[in-house]
């Protein structure tokens, strides 16, 4: 079975320091992986994936995120963190083009980022 | 603005009612998704819609509905409400014409309250 998990409900780092939130994965064939951002009482917010190619996929406000297979891990990084990056991030997965997927993507639980001053 | 548009923003109901929600996916996007989040939950996936026609089931209830028009606009419907039905109702679309069938694009979601 497809499954995306979080291990982190929340995360805190202080305003200039490097943030990673984390996921890894478990798919069939080939991973697409995305990563989204919730701010409060927003929708959510595309801001990287990873298809295929380079594993160091680069995104929206200064995020990246690296790929690594034999980790089936997608951690989501951030040299360094701007308070305003405070929000929820969702990491998600979706089958690759040779599984029949219907196009769904798989959700984390979501991390609450918190970026203290 | 992800160019997906939902109506109404806010909709306070009470229980045993039924009301509608709207979405209106980005220009020549095929798929719109259906979610769900609640206070202080992730994201549940209730159904898929592609060109009209129903792809994926996910975790909706036998209370809630949904379709695609020839439009693309779609609606769920959701009836015999419960205090528990209060969330956040969220449409996204994905896949147009040329387009890979990759990232969902949200709307700003349905904050409903049932009372």
């Amino acid at each position: 079975a497809q499954s995306v998990a979080q291990p982190e409900d929340q995360v805190n780092v202080a305003e200039g320091n490097p943030l990673t939130v984390k996921c890894t994965y478990s798919v069939s064939g080939n991973p697409y992986l995305f990563w989204y951002v919730q701010y409060p009482n927003r929708g959510l917010q595309f801001l990287l994936k990873y298809i295929t190619g380079d594993n160091l996929v680069k995104g929206s406000y200064g995020f990246e995120a690296e790929f690594n297979k034999s980790q089936t891990s997608f951690h989501l990084k951030k040299p360094s963190a701007l308070v305003s990056d405070s929000a929820l991030y969702f990491c998600a997965v979706r089958g690759g083009p040779n599984v029949d997927s219907n196009y769904q993507l798989i959700w984390g639980a979501g991390t609450k980022l918190i970026i203290k001053p | 603005d992800s160019g997906v548009t939902q109506t109404p923003k806010h909709l306070i109901t009470a229980t045993g009612q039924r009301v509608t929600l709207r979405c209106s996916p980005r220009s020549g996007d095929l798929s719109v998704y259906w979610y769900q989040q609640s206070l202080d939950q992730g994201l549940q996936f209730l159904i898929q819609y592609y060109n009209g026609e129903e792809r994926a089931k996910g975790n909706i209830l036998e209370r809630f509905s949904a379709q695609q028009f020839p439009d693309l606009h779609s609606e769920l419907n959701l009836s015999s409400l419960e205090l528990g039905d209060s969330a956040l109702y969220f449409c996204a679309s994905s896949g147009g014409q040329g387009r890979g069938f990759y990232e969902q694009y949200f709307g700003p979601g349905t904050r409903l309250t049932v009372t």
